[in-house]
């Protein structure tokens, strides 16, 4: 199947900068991105999406970046905060296909 | 709290015995899945359910047998599983499981074959 991976395993950030988590997709077809967040003991849980239309999305304190050129997915946290510690998934969906796609991961630990 | 409610938060058991997870959603949802998760690994879709119907079985194992009673009821019946079964089981609800879905998920359960 078509693969949906991170680049970083685990990113380090002092708490108060900005995070870049980074994602790449290989399916050309896929046109709904979503980041996930995972917290220890917890399920993961929806943070932000983006439709293949839009190249940027904001949230409260986050940004989603879509490059369907290179096949690129990026989530920003603005202002890194101990509360984002967690894993954090990108994952991908095709229109009228039920099967949501994760990648494996990025842990983001904020150093106080 | 996401509206999903996974019993129980920990399970071990052997290769002899049966038991069921369950998963209770309360968000009026009409879709409900169960994940995998085991570590290093991008979580594994194994079933959906669309409105009580099963939509989706990503080969998994007959060991491993799903049951949706109604759209807000999802349990998963195991039997004479494997140790490498162990692993952090998620149910998943979605408004539906047409594409574009966001998912709730519950805290899952966490399983330890011995």
């Amino acid at each position: 199947g078509e693969n949906v991976g991170l680049h970083l395993p685990t990113l380090s950030v002092q708490e108060g900068d900005n995070s870049i988590i980074n994602c790449a997709y290989s399916n050309s077809a896929s046109d709904y991105f979503i980041w996930y967040k995972q917290e220890s003991g917890k399920g993961p849980q929806f943070i932000i999406d983006i439709r293949s239309n839009m190249d940027k999305r904001q949230g409260q304190r986050v940004t989603v970046l879509l490059n369907k050129t290179v096949k690129h997915l990026s989530l920003q946290i603005a202002a890194t905060q101990p509360g984002d510690s967690a894993v954090y998934f990108c994952a991908e969906n095709t229109e009228g296909y039920q099967k949501v796609t994760f990648g494996i991961g990025t842990k983001l630990q904020v150093i106080p | 709290e996401t509206g999903v409610t996974q019993t129980p938060r920990h399970l071990v058991m052997g290769m002899t015995n049966k038991k069921s997870l369950k998963c209770e959603q309360h968000l009026g949802h009409n879709a409900m899945y169960w994940y995998k998760q085991s570590a290093k690994k991008p979580l594994e879709l194994m079933f959906v359910y669309n409105f009580k119907e099963q939509t989706e079985n990503n080969s998994v194992p007959s060991r491993f047998s799903p049951e949706c009673p109604n759209s807000s009821h999802l349990f998963l019946h195991l039997h004479t599983l494997q140790p490498e079964d162990s692993a952090l089981y998620l149910c998943a609800s979605s408004q539906d499981a047409r594409g574009y879905e966001k998912l709730f998920f519950g805290s899952g359960t966490q399983l330890s074959v011995l």
